[in-house]
């Protein structure tokens, strides 16, 4: 299995902030990653695909880079509603199961 | 509005079978995998298994090989989750998400279920 790994898995922040998560994979899996935003009690949401496509409907604030093995997720200033728990997914198509990072909780 | 819903919460004793539904409308159910994607409580997301509708190609996660079957029912735009011989640690909210996706089709998950609440305890 592909095992990533995401840090840190909690970060302090405080609003207008810029923060950075990064995720690595434990092989190569190109551009087949995205990242979601969770909050409690609710189903991921879909931010970032191919590693740094914005989803539509997504503030552009949100920004995903990377390949390979290593990949980020920035926020330029975070917002009141930005605070929640964030993971990454592989969808690498040649390697079964598609694994999520552990998540990164994003308080205040 | 696009949207995938749900069936509603199970409990369940240890050993016996659950099966969860996830019913997609606003949107062309052919045109589109199926993922399942459980989460323990306060744990992270697990990956279970998928379906490529159109095609019938499923893959599970080895973890689940054995006692997971992932289904369709093209006529009624729903799809199915049976989970077998249950265990206190299958006690999970259960997550339909839509995924083979765009001109790649990618197994990124743009659209979500509200998801199904499962507790296995005796």
């Amino acid at each position: 299995d592909i095992q990533m790994t995401q840090s840190p898995s909690t970060l302090s922040a405080s609003v207008g902030d810029r923060v950075t998560i990064t995720c690595r994979a434990s092989q190569s899996i190109h551009n087949w990653l995205a990242w979601y935003q969770q909050k409690p009690g609710k189903a991921p949401k879909l931010l970032i695909y191919q590693a740094s496509s914005l989803e539509s409907g997504v503030p552009s604030r949100f920004s995903g880079s990377g390949s390979g093995t290593e990949f980020t997720l920035s926020i330029s200033s975070l917002q009141p509603d930005d605070f929640a728990t964030y993971y990454c997914q592989h969808y690498n198509n040649y390697h079964f199961p598609f694994t999520f990072g552990q998540g990164t909780k994003l308080e205040i | 509005q696009v949207q995938l819903v749900q069936s509603g919460v199970e409990v369940k004793k240890p050993g016996a079978s659950v099966k969860v539904s996830c019913k997609a409308s606003g949107y062309t159910f052919m045109n589109y995998g199926i993922s399942w994607v459980r989460q323990a409580p306060g744990q992270g997301l697990e990956w279970m298994g998928k379906i490529s509708v159109y095609e019938g190609r499923i893959n599970y996660a080895q973890k689940f090989q054995d006692r997971i079957t992932v289904t369709t029912d093209t006529s009624t735009r729903t799809a199915y989750l049976d989970l077998r011989n249950l265990r206190s640690d299958d006690t999970a909210v259960y997550y339909c998400a839509r995924g083979e996706v765009g001109p790649r089709l990618d197994w990124y998950f743009d659209l979500w279920g509200q998801g199904t609440l499962v507790t296995v305890s005796s």
